[in-house]
């Protein structure tokens, strides 16, 4: 499995955009990424997932440039809401295959 | 949609015990994993269940074992308890190859 490169933490304030960025060097042609979401004392929460270029949901936007060797998750306008741990994943996951978890970048949202 | 649910929330053990944890996946899902998160750290794999047997396995000791029903719930044991083993158990559910995962809220076992 590809080795993902997060930072450790992140400030940031009300209404502003967020952008974490992880570097996953080795990924495979298989591998897509995928980004969870947790809150103290909750299970991780599915934010995104992508292979290549651009997606955008509801809650977040994903960016990947062509080469794959890392990706951008992007909060608009984050609230206090939007403090939380922020995982990268990379990997093939398909067929059922295990999660593999990093450390996350924590993100501090300030009033 | 009761979500991931899992019991009991909290619970508090001694070393040496063993423990069961239960989890009920989400209403349609047929595979269910579970995760031991250490304070601090991301979620590790301990095992993952369907079609009612353990299809993979993390790097974790054979102290460690499961079940999954008929019903698609599952439970995660743990013998002779250790101090290390403190930590929120997570499980997660899935539909088939889907590749999103569902989690609970996640049990909390302290060991003392």
């Amino acid at each position: 499995l590809a080795k993902t490169t997060q930072p450790i933490s992140m400030d940031s304030y009300e209404g502003q955009e967020v952008n974490i960025t992880c570097s996953h060097n080795n990924i495979a042609t298989n591998d897509y990424i995928t980004w969870y979401q947790q809150f103290p004392s909750q299970g991780p929460r599915f934010i995104i997932q992508g292979y290549k270029t651009k997606v955008t949901n509801e809650v977040a936007s994903l960016f990947i440039p062509a080469d794959r060797k890392s990706s951008t998750l992007s909060l608009p306008r984050v609230s206090l809401s939007d403090t939380a741990v922020y995982y990268c994943l990379v990997g093939d996951y398909t067929g059922r295959r295990a999660l593999t978890f990093g450390s996350g970048t924590r993100l501090q949202v300030q009033p | 949609d009761a979500g991931v649910t899992q019991s009991p929330t909290h619970l508090i053990k001694t070393r040496g015990q063993q423990v069961t944890l239960r989890c009920s996946p989400k209403s349609g899902h047929d595979t269910v994993s579970w995760y031991q998160q250490a304070l601090g750290q991301g979620p590790q794999f301990i095992f993952q269940y369907y079609e009612e047997e353990e299809r993979q396995r993390g790097n974790f000791p054979d102290r460690f074992s499961g079940h999954q029903f008929p019903n698609y719930s599952s439970e995660l044991n743990v013998n002779a308890l250790l101090l290390g083993d403190s930590a929120l158990y997570l499980c997660a559910s899935s539909l088939g190859m889907n590749t999103e995962a569902f989690f609970g809220q996640g049990t909390r076992l302290t060991v003392v």
